[in-house]
Parts: C-alpha cells; structure tokens; sequence
C-alpha cells in the first residue's frame, strides 16, 4: 500500500450505530487529520494529531472521538451519529507543520458515510 | 487568521479552450499555495504548489499557476481543457507555521464536448 488509505470507502449506519473509520499513511508522516465534507460546503476542519498528540478539535461534536495510536494509524469513532453526519470524511497526512514542504496534505479516498 | 476565497462556484467551459480559476487569500508576511483537483468519489489530489522562488509555478495535467504577492493571488490556469478536466479544485493556503490548512470554498470546472 502507498499514500494514504481509508477503510470502509462506503459506510451506511444506524442513529444508534457504533462504527469506527480508519486511517493509514505509508508516507512517514508526524501529522495526520479529520475532514468533513457534506454537499454545498465547505471542507471542515475537525481534528489534527501532531506526533500523536491532538492539536486541534474545531468544535467537534462529541458523538465523534478520535484516536490516534500512532504516527501512522488514525481513527474515528461514531456513536449515535445524526442524519446531518451523512457526508465524505477525509483523512490527510503532512510531514511536519512549518516543514520545508509548507504543511503540504497527502488525502486519503474518503468514506462516504450515510447515517439512517 | 488566514482565508481563501475562490470567487466561482462554478465555471463551465468548452472542450480545448482555456480556463482560469480564481483564487485570492488574506494577506501575510509569507504564504505557502496549493491547488488540489477532486475527481468524483474521490479524495483531494494536489495539483501544484508555491512555496518559494519562481512565481510561474507548472503542475501535473498541463496546469499553472502564478503567485502574485501584491494582488495576494493565486489563479490557476489551462491553456486548453479535456472533458477528463472535470472536477472540483480547491485553493488552499499555509502560513507554514500551524498545522493547517486554509481551503477555499471550491470551484466546480466543466468542460462540456
């Protein structure tokens, strides 16, 4: 595997649901994050792991919780998620923030999340 | 706090003419630019970037794009589109020193036969 990968590419759940989305980047990457995507909007922001640590939460709402076990693997957990959460959730990974590469972003595929 | 503004949502064009989307950012004392190209169902595929040196900045697919400091833009061009052009691009900054990145709202490129 190369770049960045995204497990499941598609993923329909239940409000009541538990389901987790996975990350992987195979570039060496420290930094790696969350993104929202719904119809007509803008890319949001959700979180960003540096070395592990989380550097950013953009007012996430709670039913959604990220881990990171590693530079390498990133995870989000759903729980009793909301029809409003139906939308494309992209991973992205960069070298380093202030890097000679400008915090250059390598994207996964996204899943496509539908939430009944 | 950094922003981007892409003033087409969306811009129709013809196969084999040219094309220019517009992208303009908040002003700083130094920026990083980047055009990404999202393909339907697909995750964002970075297009070229400026970091520094040559304003005139070539990427994949036959595009550029010029940095221009004093306009504080950074519109990407084609010389002549492929109906394969399809897609959304997103402008994107970094002042280099977070760890984000700033996105345009996206404009929708297509390029009818």
């Amino acid at each position: 595997e190369t770049g960045v990968t995204q497990t499941p590419r598609h993923l329909v759940m239940g409000m009541t649901n538990k389901k987790s989305l996975k990350c992987e980047q195979h570039l060496g990457h420290n930094a790696m994050y969350w993104y929202k995507q719904s119809a007509k909007k803008p890319l949001e922001l959700m979180f960003v792991y540096n070395f592990k640590e989380q550097t950013e939460n953009n007012s996430v709402p709670s039913r959604f919780s990220p881990e990171c076990p590693n530079s390498s693997h990133l995870f989000l957990h759903l729980h009793t998620l909301q029809p409003e959460d139906s939308a494309l959730y992209l991973c992205a990974s960069s070298q380093s923030p202030g890097g000679p590469e400008g915090n250059e972003q390598f994207f996964g595929p996204g899943t496509r999340l539908t939430v009944l | 706090a950094q922003s981007v503004t892409q003033l087409d949502s969306q811009v129709p064009v013809f196969e084999e003419a040219p094309v220019e989307l517009r992208c303009n950012y908040s002003s700083s004392v130094s920026v990083y630019l980047f055009w990404y190209v999202q393909y339907p169902n697909q995750g964002l595929q970075l297009l070229l970037k400026y970091l520094s040196g040559s304003t005139l900045v070539k990427g994949i697919n036959g595009f550029e794009a010029e940095f221009n400091k004093s306009q504080t833009s950074f519109h990407l061009r084609k010389p002549s589109v492929h109906i394969s052009d399809t897609a959304e691009y997103f402008c994107a900054v970094s002042d280099g020193d977070t760890d984000k990145l700033i996105f345009g709202t996206g404009t929708r490129l297509q390029v009818f036969p």
